[in-house]
C-alpha cells in the first residue's frame, strides 16, 4: 500500500532562507506527483504538477524535483517570505484511473519577517 | 476565472436532517471528486465521477451519496448526517488524463 511522508513536521525559518521540504512515498509506481499549499481553514492550492517522465518542474521562486527510483521529492523555496508561511501538502497519484491521491500529512512553514 | 466552487462553507446542522453540499466547476472537466479532511488522518477520498453519469467509492463513503447529472456539477449528499461526519469537505477536479488536480475552498460541516 502506498504511503506518503513529509519531513519535517513543522519547520520554521527567518525571511530570505532559501529552504527544502522533502516528500517521501514507498512504490515508485506512480503516475504523477503534486505539490499543494493549504491555508489555515482554507483549500487546497496547486503548486506544481509533476509527471512520472519528468525530473523537476518550476513556476517563479519554487522548484519541485522528483527521483522515480528513490521515491522522493523536494520542494525548493527560493528566498522565502512571510506570505509563504502555510502547510505543504505532498500527494501521489498511483495510476491513470480515478483512485485518490495519496496525500502526506503535510509540512507546516512559518517565516518571519 | 478557472474555479470550483462549494457550497455552503459552513454548516452547522443535527443529527439526521439531510443536506446537500454542492459543487460546480467552470473548467470543463470530466474527472470530480469529494475528499475529507480530518486531524490527524489527513485527506481522504469520499467519492469521485470520471465523466457524467458514472461515480465510485472511494476510501470512506460510507454515509454519503453523490451524484453526476451535469459534467460541471457533483453534489455531496448526507442523507442522515451523524456526528462522525463532522468534518472539512473538500470538492476537487481535473481532466481525465494527465491534469493537475484542482480543489475547491472547502465546506466546514458540524454535525451535532
Amino acid at each position: 500500500k502506498q504511503e506518503v511522508t513529509q519531513i519535517p513536521a513543522a519547520l520554521s525559518v527567518p525571511e530570505g532562507e532559501n529552504l527544502v521540504l522533502n516528500c517521501s512515498f514507498t512504490d515508485s509506481a506512480i503516475y504523477n506527483l503534486q505539490w499543494f499549499r493549504q491555508d489555515p481553514g482554507k483549500g487546497l492550492t496547486s503548486l506544481l504538477l509533476i509527471q512520472s517522465s519528468q525530473r523537476e518542474q518550476t513556476s517563479g521562486r519554487l522548484n519541485a524535483s522528483l527521483d522515480k527510483s528513490s521515491g522522493r521529492s523536494t520542494l525548493y523555496i527560493a528566498a522565502s517570505q512571510p506570505g509563504d508561511s502555510a502547510t505543504y501538502l505532498c500527494a501521489v497519484r498511483p495510476n491513470q484511473a480515478g483512485t485518490a491521491l495519496i496525500f502526506g500529512k503535510g509540512t507546516t512553514l512559518s517565516v518571519s519577517s | 476565472e478557472a474555479q470550483v466552487t462549494q457550497n455552503p462553507r459552513y454548516l452547522i446542522t443535527v443529527t439526521g436532517k439531510k443536506l446537500t453540499v454542492t459543487c460546480s466547476q467552470n473548467m470543463n472537466h470530466e474527472y470530480m471528486s469529494w475528499y475529507r479532511q480530518d486531524p490527524g488522518l489527513g485527506l481522504r477520498q469520499i467519492y469521485y465521477s470520471m465523466n457524467v453519469e458514472v461515480t465510485d467509492k472511494g476510501d470512506v463513503p460510507e454515509g454519503y451519496k453523490v451524484s453526476r447529472k451535469e459534467k460541471r456539477n457533483f453534489p455531496l449528499i448526507l442523507e442522515s448526517p451523524s456526528p462522525n461526519q463532522t468534518s472539512l469537505y473538500f470538492c476537487a477536479s481535473r481532466r481525465v488524463g494527465a491534469g493537475e488536480l484542482f480543489f475547491g475552498e472547502g465546506s466546514r460541516l458540524t454535525v451535532l
